[in-house]
């Protein structure tokens, strides 16, 4: 069974400095998705970004890129110029047939 | 572009009485994914389904939890009898196949936010 696994339960950032969230996962598949998602406290579930694991290339959105290792598993979530708006649940998740799995999630608070 | 609508948003209700909640996936999403979220146990996949068809339930807690899709724009999760543990937010997701097959990604309804008292 894949397993998503968020070893940073809280997280905090200085306002307009770099925070990485760290990710990992375990799986015997060779091709997947993974996913991050952010929650902030109105809980709605917004896709952030994503990572194809045939893609060597980290994916960028924005001030959002990923850190994936696909040897080792890994795939970090790197937020540059963090802002007050980006306090919130971040979830990791991996998806390679229907059903997706999430990681328990990393709380990030911005300090202004 | 509407999202995943899901009703009612909060719910409140007494131990022993039946809860349904509602799901709209949306439009042209054949996957339909049902969540619940506790502090306690984080983000739970509970039932999904393909073509409305439910292709794993194992998630589901007991057999006081059944989930139907008899349509494609329609999706119900029912809790009876209701008990006070069932208290969760409650999350719809709908995705679609895609050209890369099942792994784009799933968009969320806002939830359901349920109190079983």
């Amino acid at each position: 069974a894949q397993t998503v696994t968020q070893s940073q339960p809280e997280m905090s950032v200085q306002e307009a400095e770099t925070v990485t969230l760290s990710c990992t996962y375990d799986t015997s598949e060779s091709d997947y998705y993974l996913f991050w998602y952010k929650q902030p406290p109105s809980r709605q579930m917004i896709l952030v970004i994503r990572q194809e694991a045939y893609k060597q290339q980290n994916a960028t959105e924005n001030r959002f890129s990923v850190n994936f290792q696909k040897a080792a598993k890994s795939f970090s979530l790197k937020i540059s110029d963090s802002q007050l708006g980006d306090a919130a649940m971040y979830f990791c998740a991996y998806r390679s047939a229907g059903d997706m799995r999430f990681g328990a999630g990393t709380r990030l608070t911005v300090k202004p | 572009d509407a999202g995943v609508i899901q009703s009612p948003r909060h719910e409140v209700t007494e131990m022993g009485q039946e809860v349904t909640l509602r799901c709209k996936p949306i439009s042209g999403h054949d996957y339909l994914f049902w969540y619940r979220q506790t502090m306690m146990r984080g983000l739970e996949l509970l039932i999904y389904f393909n073509n409305n068809v439910p292709i794993d339930d194992s998630g589901m807690p007991e057999d006081r939890f059944s989930a139907k899709m008899p349509n494609a724009s329609f999706s119900t999760l029912k809790i009876q009898p209701s008990e006070p543990r069932d208290s969760a937010v409650y999350f719809c997701a709908s995705s679609f196949r895609g050209g890369q097959g099942s792994k784009q990604p799933q968009h969320f309804g806002d939830g359901t936010r349920l109190s079983i008292l």
